[in-house]
């Protein structure tokens, strides 16, 4: 079945860092994938996405490509502010899943002033 | 443009009582709805969706349910809470496969 698998946390860094979160997937059709980024006490707001395979998704300055070569999509900022402390979720969706999203554990970002 | 909005924001219940949260999506028809659940510092867990009115797959067996009384309605029920029941409870709808969900702003529950 679908999967999706992102390093645990927690991450602190400093600020204006360079931010990496791995993400790696296991799918049995072409899935789209997604970053999700949820601020304490708050839902999950959909950060980026990528449908296919060599798409970058980017937004506020985070990206991540999506690599069917290596069945990953890391994301990446090369910059972190303080406002960017939340929990960042990798998540996937395709047809064989049927209208389901899996999402991965979550990865806490803490960052310091 | 859509919006999604899910009430209350948070809730306090005893042992035993009943649940109804209530979740309403608009500015789109037929969408696809969901009810996930979050413990602290825990991942999602999805519990119920509905591509359709009065249509409800239940991913989780538990005392809890779910109904779609109308297209842009989405409701969870308990009959009798358990502390088990507590966390986060988060709505969300998606436009179909292969498209982002939108989330809520969630209910925090607390059983005591």
């Amino acid at each position: 079945g679908n999967s999706v698998t992102q390093m645990e946390g927690p991450v602190t860094l400093s600020e204006e860092a360079f931010l990496t979160i791995n993400c790696t997937y296991t799918a049995t059709g072409y899935p789209s994938l997604f970053w999700y980024v949820q601020y304490p006490g708050e839902g999950l707001q959909l950060l980026l996405k990528a449908t296919k395979a060599d798409d970058k998704g980017s937004n506020k300055g985070f990206e991540a490509t999506y690599r069917k070569e290596t069945t990953s999509f890391h994301l990446e900022k090369g910059s972190v502010q303080v406002s960017d402390s939340a929990v960042y979720f990798c998540a996937l969706s395709d047809r064989t899943g049927g209208f389901k999203t899996i999402f991965g554990a979550g990865t806490r970002l803490f960052v310091k002033a | 443009s859509q919006t999604i909005h899910q009430w209350p924001a948070t809730l306090v219940q005893p042992v035993g009582s009943p649940l109804s949260l209530e979740c309403t999506v608009e500015g789109t028809s037929n969408p696809n709805l969901y009810w996930y659940r979050q413990a602290a510092g825990r991942g999602l867990q999805l519990l119920f969706y509905s591509v359709g009115i009065g249509q409800i797959s239940s991913e989780v067996p538990q005392n809890l349910s779910a109904s779609r009384p109308q297209d842009r309605q989405f409701i969870l029920s308990s009959k009798k809470l358990l502390l088990s029941d507590s966390g986060f409870y988060l709505c969300a709808w998606s436009r179909g496969e292969n498209q982002p969900q939108h989330f809520g702003d969630g209910t925090r529950l607390s059983i005591l």
